[in-house]
This record gives structure tokens, sequence and C-alpha cells, in this order.
């Protein structure tokens, strides 16, 4: 069965600084990865994933996320938060087993940013 | 380029009212559609999916169904509410790339 796991309810992060939104996964064979933000009342918005190629994925609104492998984690970062990064932040995966339709998501991230 | 829509927005019912969540999706063909729910805290369910018209898998068992009489229609139903359908409901579809496309939502409060 595939899971995911965002061990930190919330993040909190002064503006400017680094963020970073963790993400660690499981799935049978290689994965397929992805990174949501929601906006309250809204629906997800897609900021990037990883499929093959290269480790470090770049997205939308200067995210970026790291595939590693042999941690299994997917740790979603950015180098200099903005206040209108406060969000809820949802890692999800989808393993590639035939006929596997499905994704599995995490169970969200709180960001806060402190002006 | 794609959209998808949901409505109601917003939807208040009492307790044993039925209920019709629709969702269309544009600018796309046969794509897998799916119905999630939020509850308040902020994980995501699934609920059904759909790989194409009149084909619906559940993934709970509940007092929910779904149905899908057109390629790009999807569409949530009771027959009577519970208090523990209260919630936001989200209708994503599945792009070429393998990436799902959420809706706006539903919030839907049942009183």
């Amino acid at each position: 069965a595939q899971s995911v796991a965002q061990p930190e309810d919330q993040v909190n992060v002064a503006e400017g600084n680094p963020l970073t939104v963790k993400c660690t996964y499981s799935v049978s064979g290689n994965p397929y990865l992805f990174w949501y933000v929601q906006y309250p009342n809204r629906g997800l918005q897609f900021l990037l994933k990883y499929i093959t190629g290269d480790n470090l994925v770049k997205g939308s609104y200067g995210f970026e996320a790291e595939f590693n492998k042999s941690q299994t984690s997917f740790h979603l970062k950015k180098p200099s938060a903005l206040v209108s990064d406060s969000a809820l932040y949802f890692c999800a995966v989808r393993g590639l087993e035939n006929g596997n339709n499905r994704l599995a998501f995490g169970k969200g991230n709180q960001v806060v940013v402190i002006p | 380029s794609q959209t998808i829509h949901q409505w109601p927005a917003t939807l208040v019912q009492p307790v044993g009212s039925p209920l019709s969540l629709e969702c269309t999706v544009e600018g796309t063909s046969n794509p897998n559609l799916y119905w999630y729910r939020q509850a308040a805290g902020r994980g995501l369910q699934l609920l059904f999916y759909s790989v194409g018209i009149g084909q619906i898998s559940s993934e709970v068992p509940q007092n929910l169904s779904a149905s899908r009489p057109q390629d790009r229609q999807f569409i949530l139903s009771s027959k009577k509410l519970l208090l523990s359908d209260s919630g936001f409901y989200l209708c994503a579809w599945r792009g070429r790339d393998d990436t799902q496309y959420f809706g706006p939502g539903t919030r839907l409060t049942v009183l």
C-alpha cells in the first residue's frame, strides 16, 4: 500500500527565511510524487511533481523539492519565504502498480510565515 | 486549456435531506475523475473515482454514491444526509501528465 507521512502539523518561519516542509513516502516500485498548496476555502493547487529525471524539481512560486530515493523523502523548499506562502501544503504519492489510479495524500502541513 | 467546475460553492442542508453535487471538466476527454472529502482539520479522503462513463469505484462504504452520466460530468449524491457528511468536497481530474487537478470545492454544512 502507498502512504505519505508529513510529520509536522505546523511549520512557523520568519519572512525571508528558508522554508522546508517535510515529506516521506512508502510505495511499491518507483514513485510519482507531488506537492499541492491549499488556501482557505479553496481547492488544491498543483505546485510541482517528480516522475523521473533530475532529483531536484522546480515548481511554481519559487518552490522546489528534492527526491531522495534512499531516504524515501520528497521535502518541499523555498529559499526565502513570503507572508503569502502561509497556507496548507500536501504531499502525495502514486505507486506504479498496474491499474493504480489513486494518489495517497499526507495529512497536510500548515505553514505560517511571520512578518 | 482545461478547467474544472463545481457547484454549488456552498450548501447548507438539514439532516435527512438529499444531496447532489456536480463536477464538470472542460477541455479534455475521457479523464479520470475523483471525489474527495476534506473534513474539518485537513486530511483528504478519497470517496470515489471513475475511469469512464458509468464506471465508478467506491473507496469508502458510506452514505454517499457517485455517478458519471457523461464523459466530463461527475455527480456526488446522497439520499439522506447525516451530520457526519459535513465537509469540503473536492472534485479532481487526472491529466495525461499524471497530475490531478482540483476544482474549487463545495462547502457542505449539514444541520
